[in-house]
C-alpha cells in the first residue's frame, strides 16, 4: 500500500520570502504521479503542481517548483516570493500511473501562514 | 464554465439517519470520485465511478454507497450515520479515470452528525 507523509503540521513565512514544504512517500510502484494541492479556507482543493515519476526534470509552475528525488521518495514544494493569498493547507498526494482507477492518496497536510 | 458543483453545502443529521450527497461534474468529465476529509486530516478516497461503473472503492464500510447517472452526475449515500461520519465530503471529476488528466474538486459538503 502507498503512504504519503507530511512531517510539518504548520509553517509560517514572511511575505515575499521563500518556503519549502516537505513530503515523503512510500510505494513499490515505478510509475506514478505526485501532486501538491492547496486548500484555502473556502475548502476547494486546487491543484498547484504535478510531477510524473518517469520525468527526471522537476516541475515548475510560476512561483511554485518541486524537488523530486525518486530514489529517496521525496517530493518537496518550494514557494518563491510568498504572497498573502498563499495562506492555506497544502496537501501532497500520490496516484498510481495508468490502470483504470485513479484515486489520490493524500498526506495529512501542512498549514502554511504567510505573514505581512 | 461551471466547475464541479456539490449539494448541499452544509447539513446536519442525527445518528442513525441516512444522507444523500450530490455532485455534478464539469461538462464532458466522465469520472467522479468521492473523498471524506475529517477535520485536521487529508482527504480519504471512498469511491470512483467512470462511465457509470464503479472503478474503485476505498476502505469504508458498506454503509457507504454511490452511483453515477447517465449524465455523469453522482450521488453518495451513507446509511445509519455515526458521529464519526462528520466530515467534509469532496467530489472530484476528471475527463478520464486513470489520472492522466487533472482532477477538479468541488467545494464539498460539510456533514455534521449529532
Amino acid at each position: 500500500a502507498q503512504t504519503v507523509t507530511q512531517s510539518q503540521p504548520e509553517m509560517s513565512v514572511q511575505e515575499a520570502e521563500t518556503v519549502t514544504l516537505s513530503c515523503t512517500y512510500d510505494t513499490s510502484e515505478n510509475n506514478y504521479y505526485l501532486f501538491w494541492y492547496k486548500q484555502p479556507p473556502s475548502r476547494q482543493m486546487i491543484l498547484v503542481i504535478r510531477q510524473e515519476a518517469y520525468k527526471q526534470q522537476n516541475a515548475t509552475e510560476n512561483r511554485f517548483s518541486v524537488n523530486f528525488q525518486k530514489a529517496a521518495k521525496s517530493f518537496s514544494l518550494k514557494i518563491s516570493d510568498s504572497q498573502l493569498g498563499d495562506t492555506a493547507m497544502y496537501f501532497c498526494a500520490f496516484m498510481k500511473y495508468g490502470g483504470s482507477q485513479g484515486n489520490l492518496i493524500f498526506g495529512k497536510g501542512t498549514k502554511l501562514s504567510v505573514k505581512p | 464554465d461551471a466547475g464541479v458543483t456539490q449539494s448541499p453545502t452544509h447539513l446536519i443529521k442525527t445518528r442513525g439517519q441516512q444522507v444523500t450527497l450530490r455532485c455534478s461534474p464539469i461538462s464532458g468529465h466522465k469520472s467522479v470520485s468521492w473523498y471524506q476529509q475529517v477535520l485536521g486530516q487529508g482527504p480519504q478516497f471512498i469511491f470512483q465511478y467512470y462511465e457509470k461503473e464503479e472503478r474503485g472503492r476505498g476502505n469504508f464500510p458498506d454503509r457507504f454507497s454511490a452511483r453515477q447517472f447517465p449524465n455523469y452526475s453522482s450521488e453518495l449515500n451513507v446509511n445509519a450515520l455515526l458521529l464519526g461520519d462528520s466530515a467534509l465530503y469532496l467530489c472530484a471529476s476528471s475527463w478520464e479515470s486513470g489520472g492522466r488528466t487533472e482532477a477538479f474538486f468541488g467545494q464539498g459538503t460539510r456533514l455534521t452528525v449529532v
